[in-house]
């Protein structure tokens, strides 16, 4: 089983539309959340952290599920700018912290 | 602008090249990393350096050799490369290495595009 896997995709919705991903990870050592963000030929960016409780940015939200070893965003009226791939990311202490990238999933918002 | 410049941005080498990728972070960090993003796979950890000393190697071939002079510079020297090692190499940093928080944040290099013929 893959340490971080993510929602295949591609995603193509509408603008405005609300789209979810969903991340599950298999370590439940592990000890902090994010979601980057990739565009196509760049490097990924870091979108928001994930906190225990849950947290929301503008038109973003991140979960946090530790019993279900799971971590989704939501993006709320989807901008044509939000088309790139978005990648969840895990850490564990495996005798210094050690980032695990999930896959990534393809979002194209479409006009 | 992320504060973590690489060079080159592309690179196209024979397998009997040598050549080095070279990366430098503005921001102050103690920990450099290197990662491969092959077409279609997950970022792959490959070296990871904390104030200047290689502190994982995650079962990288010898064909690729990284260096660390000082904590804002990070190398990674690559001889005889295969054509399979054609990928985006980033270059990351972030505050510290070990701490186990939301504030260990990677900040990453645009990368370089790397294909080898």
């Amino acid at each position: 089983r893959k340490e971080v896997e993510q929602d295949p995709g591609p995603f193509n919705v509408p603008e405005g539309a609300t789209v979810a991903f969903n991340c599950t990870y298999s370590n439940s050592a592990s000890q902090s959340f994010f979601w980057y963000r990739q565009d196509c030929r760049k490097e990924p960016k870091l979108l928001m952290s994930v906190y225990s409780s849950g947290n929301e940015d503008g038109r973003f939200t991140a979960q946090l599920n530790r019993a279900s070893q799971y971590i989704s965003l939501l993006i709320r009226d989807s901008k044509l700018s939000d088309s790139a791939t978005y990648l969840c990311v895990v850490t564990y202490d495996n005798y210094g912290q050690n980032f695990v990238f999930g896959p990534g999933t393809r979002l194209s918002v479409l006009p | 602008e992320t504060g973590v410049t690489q060079t080159p941005r592309h690179l196209v080498m024979g397998m009997t090249n040598k050549k080095s990728l070279k990366c430098e972070q503005h921001l102050g960090h103690n920990a450099m990393y290197w990662y491969k993003q092959s077409a279609k796979k997950p970022l792959e950890l490959m070296f990871v350096y904390s104030l200047e000393e290689r502190v994982e190697n995650n079962s990288v071939p010898s064909r690729f050799s990284p260096e660390c002079p000082n904590s804002s510079h990070l190398f990674l020297h690559l001889h005889t490369l295969q054509p399979e090692d054609s990928a985006l190499y980033l270059c990351a940093s972030s505050q510290d290495f070990g701490q186990g928080s939301l504030k260990e944040k990677l900040f990453f290099g645009s990368g370089t595009q790397l294909s080898v013929l």
